[in-house]
């Protein structure tokens, strides 16, 4: 079953615009992690958050998490063509220390050129 | 690359049959994990090793079976196929059994007709 469910299931927008997708999960977790998904492809780590985090950045991308609202969200800034894919946030949870990554169902983001 | 190799790329099977997947992890992991992703069910974990032994089980259908090897490999065998394990089916690989950052490969994509 999904832990994690992102908003919205589909955005399009123009190359430079700014990306924003939203994933809200239902129990404690130990970290969040975003990954993205060229279509038929592999997924790819793309950012970590642990539970005591609030904010982290890497490159053109900002990932926030509150866990008081069960929340978290990614921001692509300045989107390219090349930023279409399909993107996945993933909840590890905090009752046992192994274990395994539940994903949502991911945003399908497409950036036109 | 990720570095997790995936074997066969595209597989098509009739109803009843057996396949076996194989799961080759980047080096020095030891972890494997197996997921299946279909459009209507989404990304769902089915099952974790570590070292050879198997740590988690998701929703891993009775006549699916898992094992990692020696070396440290991973096989997926899936039995008496039905139309609708037709999916594709990712292996992941980290360096230890606590859930950071997966490293998927690109994934065996199953047809049964």
């Amino acid at each position: 079953s999904q832990q994690g469910e992102e908003d919205p299931q589909a955005l399009s927008i123009q190359e430079g615009e700014n990306a924003t997708m939203n994933c809200s999960y239902k129990t404690s977790i130990n970290n969040l992690q975003w990954y993205r998904q060229n279509s038929g492809r592999g997924l790819v780590h793309l950012i970590l958050i642990r539970s005591n985090e609030r904010e982290k950045h890497s490159g053109r991308l900002r990932v926030t998490l509150d866990t008081s609202k069960k929340s978290s969200s990614l921001l692509i800034t300045a989107s390219r063509a090349a930023d279409t894919a399909s993107y996945f946030c993933a909840t590890a949870s905090n009752t046992v220390s192994w274990g395994n990554l539940i994903f949502g169902k991911g945003t399908k983001l497409s950036v036109k050129p | 690359d990720s570095g997790v190799t995936q074997t066969p790329k595209h597989l098509i099977t009739a109803t009843g049959q057996r396949v076996t997947l194989r799961c080759s992890p980047r080096s020095g992991d030891l972890s494997v994990y197996w997921y299946q992703q279909s459009l209507d069910q989404g990304l769902q974990f089915l099952i974790q090793y570590y070292n050879g032994e198997e740590r988690a089980k998701g929703n891993i259908l009775e006549r699916f079976s898992a094992q990692q090897f020696p070396d440290l490999h991973s096989e997926l065998n899936l039995s008496s196929l039905e139309l609708g394990d037709s999916a594709l089916y990712f292996c992941a690989s980290s360096p230890t059994d606590t859930v950071g950052e997966l490293f998927f490969g690109e994934g065996s994509r199953l047809t049964v007709l």
